[in-house]
């Protein structure tokens, strides 16, 4: 299976402020066709999770553009800048490159 | 709106089995994937599976092959779980979630949860 490691675990952050999470694969994430399957999500805390950015770098409808993910290959990362009250919450990446499908274990994004 | 509406909390006997259902609406039913992702307490998210309702077609993750059965009825817009042999260690919340063209889980079921005790 693909592991997808996540750091930080925690992220302790001020509103307003800036954070940054990776997101690592122990494989490629480039499918053969071309495509890269690595999506960013958000829990908030009693609802289930909900996408953020699909296919590395596209913001889902509705999602401010606060939220910016890149990277390839292996190594990803979501950033959030200008961080408001309503991000706090869990953030996990999703591998669907490879079967069986792999998250991250996630991040826990509260205020400093 | 593309809506997944999932059965109530469930409370179960260890070794019983449960059956937990995800009403979708707002999209044709048969012309999406529908997965299943569980979440242990305090846990992260792990995949389950999934379900081509167009056809009935299954694919599981290995984990969980003897232990999740996935079905759809393509007359009510419904996908079912069915969890056997339950365990504490199947205590959880089980979410389903549709997958877009683009292979990502755009719409998910506001999850169930399931405890296991005698």
């Amino acid at each position: 299976d693909v592991v997808m490691t996540q750091t930080p675990v925690s992220l302790p952050v001020s509103l307003g402020g800036q954070a940054s999470i990776s997101c690592r694969s122990s494989q490629s994430l480039v499918h053969s066709n071309g495509n890269t399957y690595l999506h960013w999500y958000l829990q908030k805390p009693g609802q289930s999770p909900q996408l953020l950015i699909y296919r590395v770098s596209n913001r889902f409808s509705g999602v401010p553009d606060r939220f910016s993910g890149s990277g390839s290959g292996t190594d990803f990362t979501l950033k959030i800048s200008r961080v408001e009250p309503e991000d706090l919450g869990d953030y996990y990446c999703l591998q669907s490159t490879h079967f069986p499908l792999t998250f991250g274990s996630g991040t826990k994004l509260e205020i400093k | 709106q593309v809506q997944l509406q999932q059965s109530g909390t469930e409370l179960v006997k260890p070794a019983s089995s449960v059956k937990i259902s995800c009403k979708a609406s707002g999209y044709t039913f048969t012309s999406n994937y529908m997965h299943w992702i569980r979440q242990q307490p305090g846990n992260g998210l792990e995949w389950i599976g999934w379900i081509y309702p167009g056809n009935g077609n299954t694919k599981y993750n290995q984990k969980f092959d003897g232990k999740a059965t996935l079905t759809a009825d393509k007359s009510s817009s419904t996908a079912y779980m069915q969890l056997s042999s339950l365990t504490s260690e199947d205590s959880a919340v089980y979410f389903c979630a549709r997958v877009s063209s683009g292979y990502y889980f755009d719409y998910w079921g506001q999850g169930v949860m399931v405890t296991v005790s005698s």
